[in-house]
């Protein structure tokens, strides 16, 4: 299964845009990047995917590298709220209905 | 739709007791997975269903679990006899149908404490 690499932890000053980054060097081509996001106390909530292109949504923007072996995920104006763990995941066709949480990374929002 | 229902929220029991999960999930999806969460393995996938059968149990620990799915409004995730090391948190999800760009929705989880 590919494997993606993400920062322990990153801080963010509160409505400042943060960019949350993900390697994915052994990406294959039928892989689709997934993002999901852990509030404290909650199960994880779907944020954002992707396959080649950069997509945007009302919670957030992703921007794919060309080569597709890293990711950004970019919160345009950070809130109190948004301090979560954040999951960068690989889907891919033989393995689609199963995800591979790494340990994320832990977000902090300064206020 | 009130997304998927997990029940008990909190559950406290002792060593050797058996202990029952509870998942309902969203209506209409076809896929229904159950993970654990520990601060040192993370979250990991246990074991999803397919249309009420299951699919892939590789992630279950051991023989002391088991998971069914009678009916597609219900599955349950049973630990007989818990041990102090099954205290997790325990989430359950439903996707609508199994493709890698489908989107998984998340219970609010269960949180075992074995004692």
């Amino acid at each position: 299964d590919a494997k993606t690499t993400q920062p322990n932890s990153m801080e963010s000053n509160e409505e400042e845009p943060v960019h949350l980054p993900c390697n994915h060097s052994t990406i294959s081509g039928t892989d689709y990047i997934h993002w999901y996001r852990q509030l404290p106390s909650q199960g994880p909530e779907y944020v954002i995917h992707g396959l080649t292109s950069n997509v945007n949504n009302r919670m957030a923007s992703l921007a794919i590298a060309e080569d597709r072996k890293s990711s950004t995920l970019i919160l345009h104006r950070a809130t109190l709220r948004d301090a979560a763990v954040y999951y960068c995941i690989l889907r891919d066709r033989g393995t689609g209905n199963q995800f591979y949480f790494g340990t994320g990374t832990s977000l902090t929002v300064i206020p | 739709d009130a997304g998927v229902i997990q029940s008990p929220r909190h559950e406290v029991t002792e060593m050797g007791q058996e202990v029952t999960l509870r998942c309902k999930p969203i209506s209409g999806h076809d896929y229904l997975f159950w993970y654990r969460q520990t601060m040192m393995r993370g979250l990991e996938l246990l074991i999803y269903f397919n249309n009420n059968v299951p699919i892939d149990d590789s992630g279950m620990p051991e023989d002391r679990f088991s998971a069914k799915m009678p009916n597609a409004s219900f599955s349950t995730l049973k630990i007989q006899p818990s041990e102090p090391r099954d205290s997790a948190v325990y989430f359950c999800a439903s996707s609508l149908i199994g493709l890698q760009q489908e989107t998984q929705y998340f219970g609010p989880g269960t949180r075992l404490l074995v004692l």
